[in-house]
């Protein structure tokens, strides 16, 4: 079991469909981590968010949005995707923001395909 | 840009031998970890090293760390058909941020 909850752990969408991933952590983390990951390939970091406020976009595309509601749960909006977006898409934790690069805590992913 | 390169992309070992990864990065660091990942599941982080220290150990793991050689292994002894699974270092660079960059990962088999 891991202490990061990603839902939903499946997701087919169509390239017109507007869904959401969520992330949810309870061990007090104040950084926490949107990462895409294909086949065989190691995690590229897409965002970075410290005490709830983006401090890191890794030139995303606008068709992924990230939200931080507050310090336990994390969102990536999706919308318009494209067939190459598909992926485990991996949400981590980490205790605090700054320099020094803490562990990180991962949740299991969303797989996510896009037809 | 990935900072880490491991060798090799993949090992297969019988069970009880010990298997060693290399990861080699490019720029000075705070600090190298190592995380696991099996199939299908999360990345779970196994150890990290600080740029001042030389071995760390943690059970059956052993790491140690070259900074004149910008190089790291990860030795795993007596291993089990459960420490199969992908193996990833990761880089934390001096004076950056709370970013790890990964490395490509070494794809463990430990046949039973």
């Amino acid at each position: 079991d891991t202490e990061v909850t990603q839902t939903p752990k499946h997701l087919v969408m169509g390239m017109t469909n507007k869904k959401s991933l969520k992330c949810e952590q309870h061990m007090g983390h104040r950084a926490m981590y949107w990462y895409k990951q294909k086949a065989k390939k190691p995690p590229e970091l897409m965002f970075v968010y410290s005490y709830e406020k983006l401090s890191i976009n890794e030139s995303v595309p606008s068709r992924f949005s990230p939200e931080c509601p507050n310090s336990s749960l994390l969102n990536l909006h999706l919308h318009a995707l494209q067939p190459e977006d598909s992926a485990l898409y991996l949400c981590a934790s980490s205790q605090d923001p700054g320099p020094g690069g803490q562990p990180q805590h991962f949740g299991d992913g969303t797989r996510l395909s896009i037809l | 840009s990935q900072q880490g390169e491991e060798d090799p992309q993949a090992l297969s070992i019988q069970e009880g031998e010990n298997a060693t990864m290399n990861c080699s990065y490019k720029t000075s660091i705070n600090n190298l970890q190592w995380y696991r990942q099996n199939s299908g599941r999360g990345l779970v982080h196994l150890i990290l090293i600080r740029s001042n220290e030389r071995e760390k150990h943690s059970g059956r793991l052993r790491v140690t760390l070259d900074t004149s050689k910008k190089s790291s292994s990860l030795l795993i002894t007596a291993s089990r058909a459960a420490d199969t699974a992908s193996y990833f270092c990761a880089t934390a660079t001096q004076g950056g941020s709370e970013k790890l960059v990964f490395g490509k990962g070494t794809k463990l088999t430990v046949n039973p």
